[in-house]
């Protein structure tokens, strides 16, 4: 099976760098994404790592490190409009699936930035 | 491009009802997922439809089932209505299946179960 943990709660103040981090367990690995999801909105794709090492969008940057089953994301210059929750999410391989888009995603991290 | 659409948006129904949800992926896509979002369970995958076959399944019981039409247009239908449905059923469409492929979310579903 999979499963992903996440801290469930961040708190950060406006300008301010914050990491998200996630570890996984997983019978197969196939990359890791990051989603973001405003209170009563649909969650929107961030990041995707499908291998080691940073990638960076903008303000916001994901790594992973898979000797570790870790990986996090991080936020710089937040911004008030950046309270949300965010989610890790796996999927596996074909060789787990037997194919297909399928997300376990994490228990999903809730930020919240004050002034 | 437009989005992807969901409807109903809002939906309440009672113990044992059955109900049908829509969803309409961005065109040209051809994947179309399903998933349960609680707060206490969190994000979970029911299924995904690919050029109307399912590929994939996720851990829920037989009351849930969906399909595709020829359009990618998807439908999940749960029967025998318990209280623990009640959710936000999101649906996520795709380009394609098979490799990494960015889903696309709509806004959901909000389904209340009494």
């Amino acid at each position: 099976g999979q499963s992903l943990e996440q801290p469930s709660e961040v708190t950060a103040v406006e300008g301010a760098i914050v990491q998200i981090n996630c570890t996984y367990q997983t019978s197969g690995f196939y990359g890791l994404s990051w989603y973001q999801q405003h209170d009563g909105g649909a969650p929107t794709f961030l990041s995707y790592n499908g291998l080691d090492g940073l990638e960076e969008t903008g303000r916001f940057s994901s790594f992973l490190s898979r000797s570790d089953s870790y990986g996090y994301l991080l936020l710089q210059e937040l911004q008030m409009k950046d309270s949300a929750s965010y989610f890790c999410a796996v999927r596996a391989p074909r060789r787990v699936t037997g194919g297909g888009n399928k997300l376990t995603f994490g228990t999903g991290t809730q930020l919240k930035v004050e002034l | 491009k437009a989005g992807v659409t969901q409807t109903p948006r809002y939906l309440i129904k009672t113990r044992g009802q059955q109900v049908t949800l829509s969803c309409s992926p961005i065109s040209g896509h051809r994947s179309v997922s399903w998933y349960q979002q609680t707060p206490g369970q969190g994000l979970q995958f029911l299924f995904e439809y690919f050029s109307e076959t399912q590929r994939n399944k996720g851990n829920f019981p037989g009351r849930f089932s969906g399909r595709q039409f020829s359009n990618s247009r998807s439908e999940m239908n749960v029967s025998t209505l318990e209280l623990g449905d009640s959710a936000l059923y999101l649906c996520a469409s795709s380009s394609t299946t098979g490799g990494f492929y960015e889903q696309y979310f709509g806004p959901g579903t909000r389904l209340t179960v009494t």
